[in-house]
């Protein structure tokens, strides 16, 4: 039973348009989520963060999105950018000391030139 | 300068054999993980240590075997491996214990493992 979804592996945007990725959590104990960047070949980098007090946090170009009631949230990315091209998960977890992540399956995203 | 760092990058073996992943981070965290990412992309974590202890055991075989032999260490060490251990195995750590707080991790570049 998959926890946290992504429900497009894949999204195309042009450049300098807005991206936005989407994911679904099942778990209401989740209370801190996470969006990762992978490269080809790279290990995932942290992109932002958001806790469950909040609805929104900005940082640059991405800004997440918290909707608690239907347990979704969402990575905007305004301009995007090709070097934005690469595969992005969010992760979940809970605020009990556990540090356990549930990632979801990654939307690969192309920002076409 | 590498924050987390994974040896070797590539490992390719046969059915059988026991083999070991070695991983170090340099960024003073307490807590470091491994993860398996499948073929179908899924990352899932298995392990995770904290100052050297195991808090973190997901249901994996017990083939696989974690040894932290310092905080910034954890290695990885496979038995017997199997067709269906081919994977990517990531390390991570992050900052911790935060009791109400999550920490961000930091992942290694990777190891891809094939099994023959």
């Amino acid at each position: 039973d998959q926890q946290v979804k992504q429900n497009s592996p894949s999204l195309s945007v042009q450049e300098g348009r807005i991206s936005i990725l989407n994911c679904d959590y099942t778990n209401s104990m989740f209370d801190y989520f996470l969006w990762y960047k992978k490269y080809p070949a790279e290990g995932p980098t942290f992109l932002i963060s958001i806790s469950s007090i909040k609805d929104k946090n900005e940082d640059g170009r991405f800004t997440v999105f918290l909707n608690k009631s239907a347990k979704h949230l969402s990575l905007h990315i305004v301009p995007s950018q090709p070097g934005d091209s690469a595969v992005y998960f969010c992760a979940a977890s809970g605020s009990s000391g556990t540090y356990k992540y549930i990632f979801g399956t990654g939307t690969r995203l192309k920002v076409l030139a | 300068d590498t924050a987390v760092s994974q040896t070797p990058k590539y490992l390719v073996t046969q059915m059988g054999n026991d083999k070991s992943i070695k991983c170090e981070q340099n960024l003073g965290h307490d807590t470091m993980y491994w993860y398996k990412q499948d073929s179908k992309k899924f990352l899932k974590i298995m392990f995770s240590y904290n100052n050297k202890e195991l808090i973190i055991n997901e249901t994996v075989p017990n083939r696989f075997s974690p040894k932290s032999p310092d905080k910034a260490h954890l290695n990885l060490h496979i038995n017997s491996l199997e067709l269906g251990d081919s994977a990517v195995y990531f390390c991570a750590s992050s900052q911790g214990p935060g009791t109400g707080y999550t920490y961000e991790q930091y992942f290694g570049p990777g190891t891809r493992l094939t099994v023959t």
